[in-house]
């Protein structure tokens, strides 16, 4: 069964640092897609990035980072020079192809605070 | 223009009675799913329709009753309200029903049974 692991709840930064949301899933399936999606504290639901099964090229956006790898069935998700507007709860999820469940397997959340 | 809204944004209710929330979603996807966020934040699907058919139906009670009228509409119906139903509930669209479609969500409902 799909199942994804975010095993840090929260963790708490400091302006401008760096910080790293650690993801690691298990599926069975040979195609699958990743997804990070952001909670801010306003509530609504964010989609940040895709990756499918066959794609460990990581991948870079501004300041946010992902690095993929197959090897460790993680996916984490790193920020750079954090900010106070990047504090939210972020959720890694899972989807497979094969098992035609074609809806989000989520992880627990993490919990990113950033203080000025 | 929202993309996919929900209403209401907040319900509070008594224990035993019956209400519905709605989704609408203007991108024109044919994918509609609705997910529970419990207390501890924790997502899980319930729903999902394609082009009005019910295509997952996770192990919810049968209180939950999701409506599609069309494929730009995704409501939900609860009878019998429960302490435990609340939650904030999130409807969200997908272009189509692939495992690799993004999925974009409503801004929620927080539902609140007392």
């Amino acid at each position: 069964a799909q199942k994804v692991t975010q095993a840090q709840t929260e963790i708490s930064v400091v302006e401008k640092e760096d910080v790293t949301l650690d993801c690691v899933y298990e599926t069975r399936d040979t195609t699958y897609y990743l997804f990070w999606y952001k909670q801010p504290p306003s509530g609504e639901l964010v989609f940040l990035i895709r990756r499918n099964s066959f794609d460990e090229q990581n991948e870079i956006s501004g300041r946010y980072s992902w690095n993929f790898q197959k090897s460790t069935s993680s996916f984490n998700f790193t920020i750079t020079a954090s900010q106070v507007v990047d504090s939210a709860v972020y959720f890694c999820a899972l989807s497979e192809e094969g098992t035609g469940r074609r809806a989000l397997t989520f992880g627990s959340g993490t919990r990113l605070q950033v203080q000025p | 223009d929202t993309a996919v809204s929900q209403t209401p944004k907040y319900l509070v209710t008594q224990m035993g009675n019956d209400k519905s929330i709605k989704c609408e979603q203007n991108l024109g996807h044919d994918t509609m799913y609705w997910y529970k966020q419990d207390s501890k934040k924790f997502l899980k699907i319930m729903f999902s329709y394609n082009n009005k058919e019910l295509i997952i139906n996770e192990t919810v009670p049968n209180r939950f009753s999701p409506k599609s009228p069309d494929k730009a509409h995704l409501n939900l119906h609860i009878n019998s309200l429960e302490l435990g139903d609340s939650a904030v509930y999130f409807c969200a669209s997908s272009q189509r029903q692939g495992a690799r479609n993004e999925q974009f969500f409503g801004p929620g409902t927080r539902l609140t049974v007392l």
